[in-house]
């Protein structure tokens, strides 16, 4: 099947800094990326959707200046969480794919100090 | 809107044991439903999916049947092992590909 790759799987950064979280698609051409945050002891949020080419589409209550999603081409997309704060650390994990097969990054863990 | 709703973890059993972990759902028209596993420090694993009423999903000794009048998808397993500690997700998908995920259950198996 399809395989995404994430990277970094972990990140430690300070406060205040920004990080960039890859997605890439290795055989698959994924037209869109579906952004999701994990907060400890609880379920997988959906941030965002981006597609190919155009802006991406973020959840209420989702920052978008804060969490900025780059899909400029079939088998790259990026999320930088911008200025990040300590409650900014989560772990966020992309996903492409239709409806009954979905392909997971790996996840990204995020820790801000 | 659409939601998924488990039963709260953690769920410890001893190993071989019977397990049952509970999965309702609210959802307009027909959606699909999953389970999703995640593994310590490991990103989400498709466990099983059932795409209409009535299908079971199966898949390394789990299964799931997709109840519609009862709006369930329970996951069960005969016999647990060690291995199966993990956090366990359900979850719908109606249109767009836009999953919808249960607040998860996390399983801890003792030997």
């Amino acid at each position: 099947g399809a395989v995404v790759s994430q990277h970094p799987s972990r990140v430690i950064c300070k406060s205040g800094t920004s990080v960039k979280i890859e997605c890439r698609s290795l055989d698959f051409q994924a037209t869109t990326m579906f952004w999701y945050r994990q907060f400890p002891k609880q379920s997988l949020m959906l941030m965002a959707t981006s597609n190919e080419g155009s802006k991406a589409t973020y959840e209420q209550g989702v920052e978008k200046d804060k969490f900025l999603i780059n899909h400029a081409s079939l088998t790259l997309s990026t999320l930088t969480v911008t200025s990040a704060h300590p409650e900014d650390s989560s772990f966020y994990i992309c996903k492409t794919g239709v409806s009954t097969e979905a392909f997971f990054g790996q996840g990204t863990r995020l820790t801000v100090v | 809107g659409d939601s998924v709703t488990q039963m709260e973890g953690p769920v410890t059993l001893s190993e071989e044991a019977f397990l049952t972990i509970n999965c309702t759902y609210t959802a307009t028209g027909y959606p699909s439903l999953f389970w999703y596993v995640q593994y310590p420090g490991e990103g989400l694993q498709l466990l099983l999916k059932a795409t209409k009423a009535d299908d079971k999903g199966s898949n390394k000794g789990f299964e799931a049947t997709y109840r519609k009048e009862t709006t369930s998808f329970h996951l069960e397993k005969g016999s647990v092992q060690v291995s199966d500690s993990a956090v366990y997700f359900c979850a719908l998908t109606n249109q767009g590909g836009k999953l919808i995920f249960g607040q998860g259950t996390e399983l801890s198996v003792k030997p």
